[in-house]
């Protein structure tokens, strides 16, 4: 398949280790976050969202915080997988159903 | 349950020439998105609909339109293509409660090169 994005950041972790993946956000104004996940030739996967009123959320071995202050959101991954190995997108917006804006995305390869 | 379906998956077009893009949203999804995702990039908005209504139009021209059907899917239209028009053209469908988010579902996307 093609590859999703060339020249993103990378993240480069061992299997089995736990990944953190970071994200700062522009807008002061969203109040709901997502973040995706995008293989090769595959549209981007909905893992896990948070809204503004919570800064903790989890979910199947994924761990999402928001820290509204900073304006940064992360994303954990524990116990990475090979089949974690992807680019994960950040994504935020509004009440309302306002469009997702997307974040630059970063790439996460697990090392066997 | 199938998930969000587009046609074609890839499709080669020259300068100038017009596409039609194609959409089938989650069964019971009544909102359509359409998302262009250039290479090395996250997503970027272009449409989005709702009831067969426009609800919102991301910064693109107007050679960029689209409408959704009394069953839910959609087209995504380009006009007079240039080469920067190459890219992933992503669509995804919502069960939006009012005045509330939910996650967008994307399909696979129409990999679009114009030569």
């Amino acid at each position: 398949g093609e590859s999703v994005g060339l020249h993103l950041p990378t993240l480069s972790v061992q299997e089995g280790d736990n990944s953190i993946i970071n994200c700062a956000y522009s807008n002061s104004a969203s109040d709901y976050f997502i973040w995706y996940k995008q293989e090769s030739g595959k549209g981007p996967q909905f893992i896990i969202d948070i809204r503004s009123n919570m800064d903790k959320r989890q979910g199947q071995r994924v761990t999402v915080l928001l820290n509204k202050t900073v304006k940064h959101l992360s994303l954990q991954i524990a116990a990475t997988q090979p089949g974690d190995s992807a680019v994960y997108f950040c994504a935020e917006g509004r009440s309302g159903n306002t469009p997702l804006v997307f974040g630059k995305g970063t790439r996460l390869s697990v090392i066997a | 349950d199938a998930g969000v379906t587009q046609s074609p998956t890839h499709l080669i077009k020259t300068r100038g020439q017009q596409v039609t893009l194609r959409c089938s949203p989650i069964s019971g999804h009544k909102s359509v998105s359409w998302y262009q995702q250039v290479l090395g990039q996250g997503p970027q908005f272009i449409f989005q609909y709702y009831e067969k209504e426009e609800r919102g139009r991301g910064n693109f021209p107007d050679r960029f339109s689209a409408r959704q059907f009394p069953n839910y899917s959609s087209e995504l239209n380009v006009n007079a293509l240039l080469l920067g028009d190459s890219a992933l053209y992503l669509c995804a469908s919502s069960s939006p409660r009012q005045a509330d988010n939910s996650p967008l579902h994307f399909g696979n996307g129409t990999r679009l090169t114009v030569t």
